[in-house]
């Protein structure tokens, strides 16, 4: 199975602040990276598909970047609506696997 | 409207049986691969298992191989999911999930249901 490691776990950010967010493949998946945001008590929600392609309705300020092993989810202006758990998931392959989550958190 | 809700949870003693439902509407159904995804308490998101659009494909996780199946009647848009011997780190939420992705690929997820409570407990 291809182990995806997101870094960090945890941040604290403010309102307004650009945030990045890591994901490292165990191999490379090309592009067949994923991002979703999922707020408390509610289901994961799609933003970025295929590395670098926004899910409709996602706002312009969430972008996605990287190819082969390692990939990038930026927040340029953080909004409050934007505190969450952020995972990034693979799709090149079976089973899809997801990474373990990045907490962004208010400071 | 794409929708997609869970029901049949519950709570459940090790090594029974429950039988999971998700119905989806504002779609068409058959035109879509789905899964089944889950999250302990707490915890991340992991993948269960996912079947094709005419049902012939059909893939699970190791963790839930041979106790889970997966099934799908296109004609009543719903989806299933089986689940035997039932054990205590099955307890999480289950979400349904839809695939927009093309066959043969690991797919990916652009609508969830809410999710249903599944709690495994003597």
């Amino acid at each position: 199975d291809i182990q995806m490691t997101q870094s960090p776990s945890s941040l604290s950010a403010s309102v307004g602040d650009r945030v990045t967010i890591t994901c490292r493949a165990s191999q490379s998946i090309t592009t067949y990276l994923n991002w979703y945001q999922q707020k408390p008590g509610k289901a994961p929600k799609l933003l970025i598909y295929a590395a670098s392609s926004l899910q409709d309705g996602v706002p312009s300020r969430f972008s996605g970047s990287g190819s082969g092993t390692d990939f990038t989810l930026t927040i340029s202006g953080l909004q409050p609506e934007d505190f969450a758990t952020y995972y990034c998931q693979q799709s090149y392959s079976l089973p899809p696997t997801f990474g373990q989550g990045t907490k962004v958190e208010i400071k | 409207e794409v929708q997609l809700v869970e029901s049949g949870g519950g709570l459940v003693q090790p090594g029974r049986s429950l039988r999971l439902s998700c119905a989806a509407s504002g779609f068409t159904f058959d035109d879509y691969a789905m899964h089944w995804v889950r999250q302990a308490p707490g915890k991340g998101l992991e993948w269960v298992s996912s079947i094709s659009w005419t049902g012939n494909s059909i893939v699970y996780a190791d963790s839930v191989k041979g106790r889970f199946t997966i099934s799908r009647d296109n004609a009543k848009n719903s989806l299933y999911l089986q689940m035997n011997s039932l054990r205590v780190d099955d307890t999480a939420l289950y979400y349904c999930a839809r695939d927009p992705a093309v066959a043969g690929t690991g797919g990916y997820f652009d609508y969830w249901g809410q999710g249903i409570l599944v709690a495994v407990s003597s």
